[in-house]
């Protein structure tokens, strides 16, 4: 298994550019999260979802959207770019809580918004 | 306040010695975790733990639900235990998906 993987690694965008970040898992994991984190602070979550065709906010949801159409996927949308936008993202997978609450966690992206 | 603390926030040893870092919750929860982020940035779970304690090699961790306090120690540390050391919490809350939250994490430095 490959577990979890991101696409790319790393990305510079310019203010007000477009970008998707890919997360792709082949664990057949129902639960899927995104992550930013900032120098010197916590993970915090974006979005998450609990399986194919359902999504929810986290902490930190805006200037981001995703899509869940297979359990594989779950990419990241960030529209119209902007410094604040500035991290490190991680996507995550997870069994479903009845039998496991364990987090896999991809390798990450840096992005840069200049 | 964060709902999960941890503490030193950075912690410089020597090669051999044993290593404790504290993580203390605010919440109540259905699990607490243990990952190591190394300086290439890839997150790994090291414990994921309800009660008790568990070891894995030179890891012990181990959790006081009543006090909501939990503690990782490393024992005989070595250079290549230097990573960031992040406590994370299922909060008893979350009734969907398995959402965690995390604590700042701490560097810890371990020189030969």
């Amino acid at each position: 298994n490959a577990g979890v993987t991101q696409t790319p690694k790393f990305r510079i965008l310019k203010i007000g550019q477009s970008m998707t970040l890919q997360c792709t898992q082949d664990m057949n994991h129902n639960y899927m999260y995104w992550y930013r984190q900032d120098p010197g602070m916590g993970l915090k979550l974006i979005y998450y979802s609990v399986g194919a065709g359902i999504t929810d906010k986290g902490e930190v949801p805006n200037g981001y959207n995703v899509s869940r159409s297979t359990t594989e996927d779950f990419p990241l949308r960030l529209e119209l770019a902007a410094p604040s936008q500035t991290s490190v993202y991680f996507c995550a997978s997870s069994y479903s809580p009845r039998s496991s609450y364990e987090q896999y966690f991809g390798p990450g992206t840096r992005l840069t918004v200049t | 306040k964060n709902e999960v603390e941890q503490s030193p926030q950075n912690l410089t040893a020597q090669e051999g010695e044993f290593i404790t870092i504290n993580c203390s919750y605010s919440v109540g929860i259905s699990a607490l975790h243990w990952l190591q982020q190394h300086p290439g940035g890839g997150i790994v779970s090291l414990f994921m733990l309800s009660s008790g304690k568990k070891k894995h090699g030179r890891l012990i961790a181990t959790i006081n639900i009543q006090e909501k306090h939990s503690s990782l120690h490393i024992t005989a540390s070595h250079p290549r235990d230097s990573a960031v050391y992040i406590c994370a919490v299922t909060p008893r809350r979350e009734t969907s998906g398995s959402r965690l939250t995390f604590g700042e994490g701490t560097q810890l430095t371990v020189n030969p």
